[in-house]
């Protein structure tokens, strides 16, 4: 079993939707979970971070965390053409630096 | 601005040959990274290190070695190409003790004939 799973896409949706993105994990000791973007021929940045469960809001993003099920989700609110990218999950032990990456959802949001 | 330059971003070689792909960071971090990103396989890591002449055997370091002499700079090295060795390279740098934040460079893209 894959430490982080994460469905690839790609994922269509018109400017304006809501967009969840979401992401499984298996091992409950990871504490730290990640949402990185990726655009086409660049490097991955990073984009939104919690710690536990719970929610954590910046702009039209929202990261969602649910412990419990092992279930991590990124929201999009009001999406436009330019969030058109791939979307990667990634999860990290308390203390230690490796990251564990999903697969990456690949969005396209048309106008 | 925060910036990691890998210093090539289109690679073709030929089976067997050795590969450099360099990496330098200008934020004096001590975490470095070298990622593999390969479509449906998502990023691996290859080879980190916490400190300059130290390194740490990622997920997948077969066929790879790495080198830090100097602390902005970590390299990957291919001792001999191979044709699965085709991907995207991507190196990476953060600050200890972690939150995740990794800083990427824009990629090598590799091929291997």
């Amino acid at each position: 079993q894959k430490e982080v799973e994460q469905d690839p896409g790609p994922l269509s949706v018109p400017e304006g939707a809501i967009v969840s993105l979401n992401c499984t994990y298996s091992n409950s000791a990871f504490q730290y979970f990640m949402w990185y973007r990726q655009y086409s021929r660049k490097g991955p940045e990073l984009l939104m971070y919690t710690y536990s469960s719970g929610n954590k809001e910046d702009g039209r993003f929202t990261a969602q965390v649910d412990k419990s099920s092992k279930y991590i989700s990124l929201f999009i609110r009001d999406s436009q053409p330019s969030d058109s990218a791939t979307y990667l999950c990634a999860i990290m032990n308390t203390g230690f630096q490796k990251l564990v990456f999903g697969t990456g959802t690949r969005l396209l949001v048309s106008p | 601005d925060v910036k990691v330059t890998q210093s090539s971003r289109y690679l073709v070689k030929r089976t067997g040959e050795k590969v450099f792909l360099e990496c330098v960071q200008d934020m004096d971090h001590e975490n470095m990274f070298w990622y593999r990103q390969d479509p449906g396989l998502g990023l691996r890591l290859i080879y980190f290190s916490y400190d300059v002449k130290m390194k740490e055997k990622g997920d997948i370091p077969e066929g790879y070695s790495v080198s830090r002499e100097k602390k902005e700079r970590f390299s990957l090295i291919l001792e001999s190409a191979s044709t699965n060795q085709t991907s995207m390279y991507l190196c990476a740098s953060s600050l200890p003790p972690g939150t995740g934040e990794l800083f990427f460079g824009e990629g090598s893209r590799l091929t291997v004939l």
